[in-house]
């Protein structure tokens, strides 16, 4: 079993709709988690982070937190073509640099 | 300033050659990592520096080599590249895992080919 699990979709949505994004993870000792967008041939750039359970938002974006399930998401509201990329989850321990990515989903808004 | 800033952009190289990835940061972070990622897929850890020391060794063949001259600046010195190892090669840096704020931020990384 992976440490990080995401589906890699691919998924399409129409504009305006809203995207909903998961990651499930076995490692009960992570305590960080982040999600980043992925444009074609660039680097991840940072969207989410969050260290506790609960909800975050900003903006369009939501990320929710579920330690007890080990669950995380990504909420996107109003979704734009703009947002075409694919999303990456990752999460981490303090004291610790190794940062662990799930596989990616591939996320295609058609105008 | 959340801009961390990778050099060349692309890279091709032969594989008897010797070159060097550059990246830098002046967000004052004290964690910086090497990542490689091949089309379609996630990061691959290769590197950590933690306080300018090599915290992290992700079991990298010796043809790759990093190097940590100082806070700000992370070097990946490359030797006898094999083809298989081109990949978009990233650079991230964040803030010492000892505190809440550990969020990483990547460079648009340097795009590698060795032929």
């Amino acid at each position: 079993q992976k440490e990080v699990e995401q589906d890699p979709g691919p998924l399409s949505v129409p504009e305006g709709a809203i995207v909903s994004l998961n990651c499930t993870y076995s490692n009960s000792a992570f305590q960080y988690f982040m999600w980043y967008r992925q444009y074609s041939r660039k680097g991840p750039e940072l969207l989410m982070y969050t260290y506790s359970s609960g909800n975050k938002e900003d903006g369009r974006f939501t990320a929710q937190v579920d330690k007890s399930s080990k669950y995380i998401s990504l909420f996107i509201r109003d979704s734009q073509p703009s947002d075409s990329a694919t999303y990456l989850c990752a999460m981490g321990v303090y004291n610790n640099n190794d940062m662990r990515f799930g596989a990616g989903t591939r996320l295609t808004v058609k105008p | 300033d959340t801009e961390v800033t990778q050099t060349p952009k692309h890279l091709v190289m032969g594989m008897t050659n010797k070159k060097s990835l550059k990246c830098e940061q002046h967000m004052g972070h004290r964690a910086m990592y090497w990542y490689k990622q091949k089309a379609k897929k996630p990061p691959e850890l290769m590197f950590v520096y933690s306080y300018e020391k090599l915290s992290i060794n992700e079991s990298v063949p010796s043809r790759f080599s990093p190097e940590c001259p100082n806070s700000s600046l992370l070097n990946l010195h490359l030797h006898a590249l094999q083809p298989e190892d081109s990949a978009l090669y990233l650079c991230a840096s964040s803030p010492h895992g000892q505190a809440k704020n550990t969020e990483a931020f990547f460079g648009q990384g340097t795009r590698l080919t060795v032929v």
